[in-house]
């Protein structure tokens, strides 16, 4: 059985840009939550993604968007890139609506 | 929506003494209370989690605790280890979809020998 796997570990870009996160989930769970770590901070929920389909979303704007693939890999997009969009930006994988959700290392965005 | 109140924010302890985190939720809606500890640089890991439909559970030297007519949950730490030494959070499920977490701001827990 394989733990939660994100992509890049580490990124650096400049305000306005655009980044692309990746998550694989862990093997048997369909169900992936993103969140956003900021320096000091509990992870806030940004949006959940089951069976290929959103399924909530938390106070963070349309800017931010994500994908979730047949086999449950996720991707978060954030356009127009920001300062306060630095973060460490998690993803957590379960199985179905109820499941204990087990994180991934994390993203470390860093927006210059 | 659901919010979550940690307390204290941070925690020094000696070797062996006990440890106690207090959480506050606010939605009598939230059913399901998970803890994690996040060691610095690492990934959160899930210590212990609670359901609605239990007042207490434990595992080894780790016991949570909840209270829903009050609306707050507990983690209590005993024989405490320098290896115990982490930023742990709170969370409740917010009820916003089917397993999003509310998480508090977290307690660092300093453990020294």
């Amino acid at each position: 059985e394989t733990g939660v796997t994100q992509s890049p570990t580490h990124l650096i870009k400049t305000r306005g840009q655009q980044v692309t996160l990746r998550c694989s989930s862990q093997s048997g769970h369909n169900t992936v939550s993103w969140y956003q770590q900021a320096l000091g901070q509990g992870p806030q929920f940004i949006f959940q993604y089951y069976r290929e389909e959103e399924n909530g979303r938390g106070n963070f704007p349309p800017r931010f968007s994500g994908l979730q693939f047949p086999n449950y890999s996720s991707e978060l997009n954030v356009n127009a890139l920001e300062l306060d969009d630095s973060a460490l930006y998690l993803c957590a994988s379960s199985f179905g609506t109820s499941g204990i959700q087990y994180f991934g290392a994390g993203t470390r965005l860093s927006v210059l | 929506g659901e919010n979550v109140e940690q307390h204290p924010s941070t925690l020094s302890v000696q070797e062996g003494d006990s440890a106690v985190i207090k959480c506050t939720y606010s939605d009598s809606a939230s059913n399901y209370f998970p803890w994690y500890k996040q060691e610095l640089g690492k990934r959160p890991q899930l210590i212990i989690d609670i359901r609605s439909n239990v007042g207490e559970k434990k595992d080894q030297r780790i016991a949570v605790t909840l209270n829903k007519t009050a609306k707050h949950f507990s983690l209590h730490i005993t024989e405490t280890q320098p290896e115990d030494s982490a930023v742990y959070f709170c969370a409740a499920d917010g009820n916003q979809a089917g397993t999003a977490l509310i998480f508090g701001k977290g307690t660092t827990l300093s453990v020294s020998s």
